[in-house]
């Protein structure tokens, strides 16, 4: 398929271990988005990128939260030091630009026990 | 703050009938607004949108209204159908520059045979 893919779709990981998760968006969209859905809550913005530009970071919650895309392709969430908190479904969305409709991936789902 | 609300979590219809959900904003700068359907362990799918400048969109049976002067919008569903089923989250946002999605905490929509 074509669409956004996240992996893993689940993550089970202690209190205090760093995660890393994936997004590999549409292939030709610019654009790319981190989103997080804790329960009972809409979904939360965390972060953007758009080409070559500085990310917009302005939706991390914590310094032990960070992003990256290389190549302007693949993504990865880094959260550090996991905290209970932290559980939620982490989504991805990608757009052909920034003024587009955004495609989600299926999300990752994390739980720090 | 929820700048962007769907005060109804839940909504159940027969099939048939109409289905209307609500949502409500309190950023006028917001000019842009998005209804995304999500079903478990999927990713939220982009359905219809609207801009500020027009007070409704209609594609196929799903119709969006805006009332920019009481800041409100509804999605409408005529006929409903089972496979309607999901949770239907409303999203907003401006448009200059970038300007992130802000999402409403959303509606599950039951639909009966």
């Amino acid at each position: 398929g074509a669409g956004v893919s996240q992996s893993p779709s689940n993550k089970v990981t202690e209190k205090g271990k760093d995660v890393e998760l994936r997004c590999d968006p549409i292939s030709g969209h610019t654009a790319l988005y981190w989103y997080r859905q804790s329960l009972g809550q809409g979904l939360e913005f965390l972060i953007y990128f758009q080409g070559n530009s500085a990310p917009d970071k302005s939706g991390l919650p914590s310094d032990r939260f960070s992003a990256e895309r290389t190549g302007g392709s693949v993504s990865t969430l880094t959260i550090q030091r996991t905290q209970q908190e932290d559980s939620a479904v982490y989504l991805c969305a990608s757009s052909r630009d920034r003024g587009y409709e955004q495609y989600f991936g299926p999300g990752t789902r994390l739980t720090v026990t | 703050d929820q700048q962007v609300k769907q005060n109804s979590p839940s909504l159940s219809v027969q099939e048939g009938r109409i289905s209307i959900l609500n949502c409500d904003y309190t950023n006028s700068m917001f000019d842009y607004f998005l209804w995304y359907k999500k079903y478990p362990a999927e990713g939220p799918t982009f359905l219809i949108s609207i801009s500020s400048i027009k007070d409704k969109n209609e594609d196929g049976r799903f119709t969006v209204f805006l009332n920019k002067s009481a800041k409100h919008l509804s999605l409408h569903i005529v006929p409903s159908q089972p496979g309607d089923s999901a949770v239907y989250f409303c999203a907003a946002k401006g448009n200059t520059g970038f300007q992130k999605l802000v999402f409403g905490t959303g509606t599950r929509l039951l639909v009966s045979p």
